[in-house]
C-alpha cells in the first residue's frame, strides 16, 4: 500500500550494528504497528502504538526498541543486531477513529524491509 | 503457546478447483476473523473478515464459513485461478485493544 511506507527495503548488516527501521503513513491513522515474517511463522507482532504517547510490547520485543516520532512515523531500532533477527519486517497501520474504527481493525501493511544480519 | 492454528502449510489447487485453508483458535474472547492476502514482494491486505454472530460471509469466489462452537473458521476460494496464488493468512482479534493474532500462513498454488 503507497500510503505506507518503510525504508530501507532492503540492508544487509553485521552482528553486533545498531539499525534503524522507518516506517511513515500518510492515511492519518492513530494505530501503528511492527510485525516481523519468518518462513513457517507468519507474523509476529513486535511493538505497537496507539498513539504518540503510547507504545506497547507485543509478544516478541526482546531485542528490539521503537520511537512514535509523530502520528505519521513509527521506528524500530536493533541496537545490537544478532543473526536471528535476519527476516522480512512490515509496519502496520489501522483507524479506531471516527465512523471508520468503529467495531473495525482492518491494518494497511506497507511494503516490508528485508533484513540480513551477517 | 500458538492461539491460532492454521493448515495446511502449502496447497496446490488446479485452476477451477475449490482451495480450502482452515483455521482453528483458542481465546472465546476473539471478536473478529479477518483473512489476510499477501503476494510475493509485497505486504498482506485484507482481503474478507467475519464476525462470530454469523456463519457465512461471502465476497465474489472468496467465502468465510465460521462454526463457533467447534472455534474455527475456514476461507473457501472457489474456481481458483493462478492469479490466487499467494499466501493467505487467518488472524483473530483480541477484543477492545485491536491486536490481531495471525496463524502461521498457507501458500497457495494454482497450477493452470
Amino acid at each position: 500500500d503507497a500510503d505506507v511506507t518503510q525504508t530501507p527495503r532492503n540492508r544487509i548488516t553485521k552482528t553486533g550494528k545498531r539499525i534503524m527501521l522507518e516506517c511513515s503513513q500518510t492515511k492519518g491513522h492513530d494505530r501503528m504497528y511492527w510485525y516481523r515474517q519468518d518462513p513457517g511463522l507468519g507474523l509476529r507482532l513486535i511493538y505497537y502504538s496507539f498513539d504518540v504517547k503510547d507504545i506497547n510490547k507485543g509478544e516478541i520485543s526482546d531485542g528490539y526498541s521503537v520511537s512514535r516520532q509523530a502520528q505519521a512515523k513509527f521506528s524500530l531500532s536493533l541496537e545490537s543486531a544478532i543473526p536471528n533477527q535476519t527476516a522480512l519486517y512490515f509496519c502496520a497501520t489501522s483507524d479506531t477513529t471516527g465512523l471508520a474504527g468503529v467495531g473495525h481493525n482492518e491494518q494497511f501493511f506497507g511494503p516490508g524491509t528485508r533484513l540480513t544480519v551477517l | 503457546q500458538q492461539q491460532v492454528k492454521q493448515s495446511p502449510q502449502s496447497l496446490i489447487v488446479q485452476k477451477g478447483g475449490i482451495s480450502i485453508i482452515n483455521c482453528a483458535y483458542e481465546n472465546t474472547a476473539f471478536d473478529y476473523f479477518p483473512w489476510y492476502q499477501q503476494f510475493p514482494g509485497k505486504g498482506p491486505a485484507l482481503l474478507i473478515a467475519i464476525r462470530p454472530d454469523v456463519s457465512e460471509k461471502k465476497e465474489g469466489r472468496f467465502t468465510i464459513s465460521f462454526n463457533k462452537s467447534a472455534k474455527q473458521f475456514s476461507l473457501h476460494i472457489m474456481d481458483s485461478q493462478p492469479g490466487d496464488s499467494a499466501t493467505y493468512f487467518c488472524a483473530a482479534r483480541g477484543g477492545s485493544n485491536y491486536k490481531l493474532t495471525f496463524g502461521k500462513g498457507t501458500l497457495l498454488t494454482v497450477n493452470p
